[in-house]
């Protein structure tokens, strides 16, 4: 069964730096789509980047890039030049039975990432 | 273009009680997926609606259920209440629900059960 792992429940870092946020994936399935959402305290969850199993390249979206390494099951984020505003909790998700008609999405815990100034 | 909308935003009702939730999704968006989000079990996936079908369905009792209308709006319900019910519910929607489609989620609605 699909399966995402964030191993990290808390992360701290000094605005202008950069943070990376782990993620793990587990799939059978030769055809996925991971994404990044982030969500403030507020609740809502709003989408950052997507990356495709079959996509050549890493996604970059802004500040937002995801470091895809296939091999190894992983789709980090990489969020430069942190700001205050970033603070928030992150969630790694990946669409289940991506070859399918179905918009399942399977969540990571999330990190919380705190950036202090 | 207009965001994901929901309905109410906050909700406080009593054990046994029933609630509809409601779920306007993107201007031409016809999937509609619900999720719940609880601090024990994180985020699960509830049930999801494409041309007023639903699609696929999450590991939860018959209380909870859902229905797409012909516009793309959704409604879920819970019937007979429960404590444990507590939680952010969250709407999302997507163009067609597969492939590269990125979903979108509302602002949640934040249920509370006495």
């Amino acid at each position: 069964a699909q399966k995402i792992t964030q191993t990290q429940p808390g992360m701290f870092v000094q605005e202008k730096e950069a943070v990376t946020l782990d993620c793990t994936y587990d799939t059978s399935d030769p055809s996925y789509g991971l994404f990044w959402y982030k969500q403030p305290s507020s609740g809502e969850m709003i989408f950052l980047i997507y990356q495709g199993s079959y996509d050549q390249q890493n996604a970059t979206e802004g500040r937002y890039s995801l470091n895809f390494q296939k091999a190894r099951k992983s789709a980090n984020l990489v969020i430069s030049a942190s700001q205050l505003g970033d603070s928030a909790m992150y969630f790694c998700a990946m669409r289940e039975a991506y070859s399918y008609n179905t918009d399942k999405l399977i969540f990571g815990t999330g990190t919380r990432l705190q950036v202090f100034p | 273009k207009a965001g994901v909308t929901q309905t109410p935003r906050y909700l406080i009702k009593t054990r046994g009680q029933q609630v509809t939730l409601s779920c306007s999704p993107i201007s031409g968006h016809r999937s509609v997926s619900w999720y719940q989000q609880t601090p024990g079990q994180g985020l699960q996936f509830l049930f999801e609606y494409f041309s007023e079908t639903q699609r696929n369905k999450g590991n939860f009792p018959g209380r909870f259920s859902g229905r797409q209308f012909s516009n793309s709006r959704s409604e879920m319900n819970v019937s007979t209440l429960e404590l444990g019910d507590s939680a952010l519910y969250l709407c999302a929607s997507s163009l067609v629900g597969s492939g590269t489609d990125t979903q979108y989620f509302g602002p949640g609605t934040r249920l509370t059960v006495l």
